[in-house]
């Protein structure tokens, strides 16, 4: 499969644990972007970069989340001091740059804060 | 990016044609009608896009109107496997960032 995958697809921590994701896109897509979706809500954007470079950030990013993408390939995203609210699943998309229609999508992880 | 507005829910028997609206009326003349859809427990999925004409792919139909206030995807024998929620997007081509999507529409196909 050459599609978008996302690990863990499901996560269960404490409040306060910090957790990490991980997204690899598809070879070669030099933009990846995380999105956030709640129940019955449509996604919202968190942050996207281009190759290494993170080039914006949601207001929606508070300072316990952090996302990187260090060689421009696979990227995390990390929130540190979990809090219920963040419970949600966290999308990663990829494509391949400008004037594209699309971005492809992950499956998603599914983080569950007790 | 302008706003758009769908209906909640919609349902649809297997095998007839699904129609579903969307309106943007306060969309530019820079921006595209974009479709996307989300199956239970999976990511959204691109589905088509348009600017003034009439687009068709192998998934689906998408009709705007002349006035490009309003569209219309189409998925002409909609199977269980449709069921989904779709979402109406507005964006410019070269807006390569982030996604707006709003709550969509939930597709009920029924058996």
């Amino acid at each position: 499969d050459t599609g978008v995958s996302q690990d863990p697809r499901h996560k269960i921590t404490k409040r306060g644990q910090n957790v990490t994701f991980r997204c690899d896109p598809i070879s070669e897509h030099n933009r990846l972007y995380w999105y956030r979706q709640t129940l019955g809500q449509g996604p919202e954007f968190l942050t996207y970069f281009q190759n290494e470079a993170q080039l914006e950030k949601s207001r929606l990013l508070s300072d316990r989340f952090s996302a990187e993408r260090p060689k421009g390939s696979f990227s995390t995203l990390e929130i540190q001091r979990t809090e219920q609210g963040d419970s949600a699943m966290y999308l990663c998309a990829s494509s391949p740059g400008l004037l594209t229609y699309e971005q492809y999508f992950g499956p998603g992880t599914r983080l569950t804060v007790t | 990016d302008a706003k758009t507005t769908q209906p909640t829910s919609m349902d649809c028997a297997e095998g007839r044609a699904a129609n579903l609206p969307c309106n943007h009326s306060t969309i530019s003349g820079n921006e595209y009608v974009y479709w996307y859809r989300q199956i239970h427990s999976q990511g959204p999925q691109y589905i088509i896009h348009g600017l003034k004409n009439n687009e068709t792919n192998e998934m689906a139909s998408l009709i705007i109107t002349e006035d490009r206030k309003s569209s219309t995807l189409i998925l002409p024998h909609a199977t269980l496997r449709d069921t989904a929620v779709y979402y109406c997007i507005v964006r410019a081509l070269n807006r390569d960032d982030k996604i707006i999507f709003g709550k969509g529409t939930r597709l009920h196909i029924l058996p």
